[in-house]
């Protein structure tokens, strides 16, 4: 099994601009989830979703979007981007009460 | 909703000494804490968590106790090494919750 995996690895955008970041996992988990981390800072929750077809706001939802049409993939858009939003991403998965696996996390710089 | 506070935020000890990190939890139905390890530009990973029918859970020489009652969960490494120096988080889940709830991290840096 591969895992978590994450598309684009780093990434720089010009404000304005818009972009997608791509998460698939192949472990047939229910729950999946999207993590933005600040240097220095803390995980914090931008978006989840607990099955295809349902999706939730987490702490930091503004100026991101979310869709879950497969149980696999959970695609992060970013629409108007930001210097704030210069971060790094991360995604992961998990299935009910078990361990949460992270993917390797996208680096996105906004200038 | 479930709060997961962690202290201290920095920790530095020699290597070979033991590190202590400490986190307290809101939700007294609350009944999964994992911990995970985050090493500089790298994902975080697990390793080691601990259910709310256990007290103590031990790996080699990491160690995670449970204090229901108190609502609180500690992380014990001993004999530390240089390559323990990362950030830790803990979390906190229940089963109803379909969320893990993570503290703000322990910088530990373990100097030689």
């Amino acid at each position: 099994n591969a895992g978590v995996t994450q598309t684009p690895k780093f990434r720089i955008l010009k404000i304005g601009q818009s972009m997608t970041l791509q998460c698939t996992q192949d472990m047939n988990h229910n729950y999946m989830y999207w993590y933005r981390q600040d240097p220095g800072m803390g995980l914090k929750l931008i978006y989840y979703s607990v099955g295809a077809g349902i999706t939730d706001k987490g702490e930091v939802p503004n100026g991101y979007n979310v869709s879950r049409s497969t149980t696999e993939d959970f695609p992060l858009r970013l629409e108007l981007a930001a210097p704030s939003q210069t971060s790094v991403y991360f995604c992961a998965s998990r299935q009910g009460p078990d361990t949460q696996y992270f993917g390797p996390g996208t680096r996105l710089t906004v200038l | 909703g479930e709060n997961v506070e962690q202290h201290p935020s920095t920790l530095s000890v020699q290597e070979g000494d033991s590190a202590v990190i400490k986190c307290t939890y809101s939700d007294s139905a609350s009944n999964y804490f994992p911990w995970y390890k985050q090493e500089l530009g790298k994902r975080p990973q697990l390793i080691i968590d601990i259910r709310s029918n256990v007290g103590e859970k031990k790996d080699q020489r990491i160690a995670v106790t449970l204090n229901k009652t108190a609502k609180h969960f500690s992380l014990h490494i001993t004999e530390t090494q240089p390559e323990d120096s990362a950030v830790y988080f803990c979390a906190a889940s229940n089963t109803g919750f379909q969320k893990l709830v993570f503290g703000t991290g322990t910088r530990l840096l373990v100097s030689p």
